[in-house]
């Protein structure tokens, strides 16, 4: 596709139930990232994917987060036993590069709005 | 942690007055990028500085870096009604795993 697709685009969820979120980047980009977005406020990064492996997870929150990517393309972010303060909006990005020593340009998908009731 | 963090919080001013926004970083890098960010949107790519650079230029846009005060600034000059959004900035450390670690951002307001 011409863009980073994300879906879905909305989801409520019970507390305690798993949810699963997909990311598309765009064709050809090896560098996919996953952030999260609470309201107002700044982005916090998740994980960080270059190619189909995951040098950086540092920023998962918990064990209840996990992602994969397969094929060097499509990316799940998985969130088990979801609670209240998981509701945000999570941003994929995909980027051309890494480089060895630096990151390029990142382009962002719309988000998945993520609500935990 | 976040690695940059802008300045001011929030900024409101008039159509085709500049806008100027501040981010302060705390670790070596190799680049910083400002996007923006419209209500409810993704965020969208505005320019990227180098380390080795000083200042840069995109249309409307100017910014410029310091590296020894760890600092940068983004100039909107002659601001739209259409400019309203967030800006952030995003730092790629010199140390650690190739990622953008992105600052609070400015919400900035252009009132017609």
């Amino acid at each position: 596709g011409a863009g980073v697709s994300q879906s879905p685009s909305n989801k409520v969820t019970e507390k305690g139930k798993d949810v699963e979120l997909r990311c598309d980047p765009i064709s050809g980009h090896t560098a996919l990232y996953w952030y999260r977005q609470s309201l107002g406020q700044g982005l916090e990064f998740l994980i960080y994917f270059q190619g189909n492996s995951a040098p950086d997870k540092s920023g998962l929150p918990s064990d209840r987060f996990s992602a994969e990517r397969t094929g060097g393309s499509v990316s799940t972010l998985t969130i088990q036993r979801t609670q209240q303060e998981d509701s945000a909006v999570y941003l994929c990005a995909s980027s051309r590069t890494s480089g060895v020593l630096n990151t390029g340009e990142l382009f962002f998908g719309e988000g998945s709005r993520l609500t935990v009731l | 942690s976040q690695q940059g963090e802008e300045d001011p919080q929030a900024l409101s001013i008039q159509e085709g007055e500049n806008a100027t926004m501040n981010c302060s970083y705390k670790t070596s890098i190799n680049n910083l990028q400002w996007y923006r960010q419209n209500s409810g949107r993704g965020l969208v790519h505005l320019i990227l500085i180098r380390s080795n650079e000083r200042e840069k230029h995109s249309g409307r846009l100017r910014v410029t870096l310091d590296t020894s005060k760890k600092s940068s600034s983004l100039l909107i000059t002659a601001s739209r009604a259409a400019d309203t959004a967030s800006y952030f900035c995003a730092t790629d450390a010199v140390q650690g795993a190739q990622k953008l670690v992105f600052g609070q951002g400015t919400r900035l307001t252009i009132n017609p």
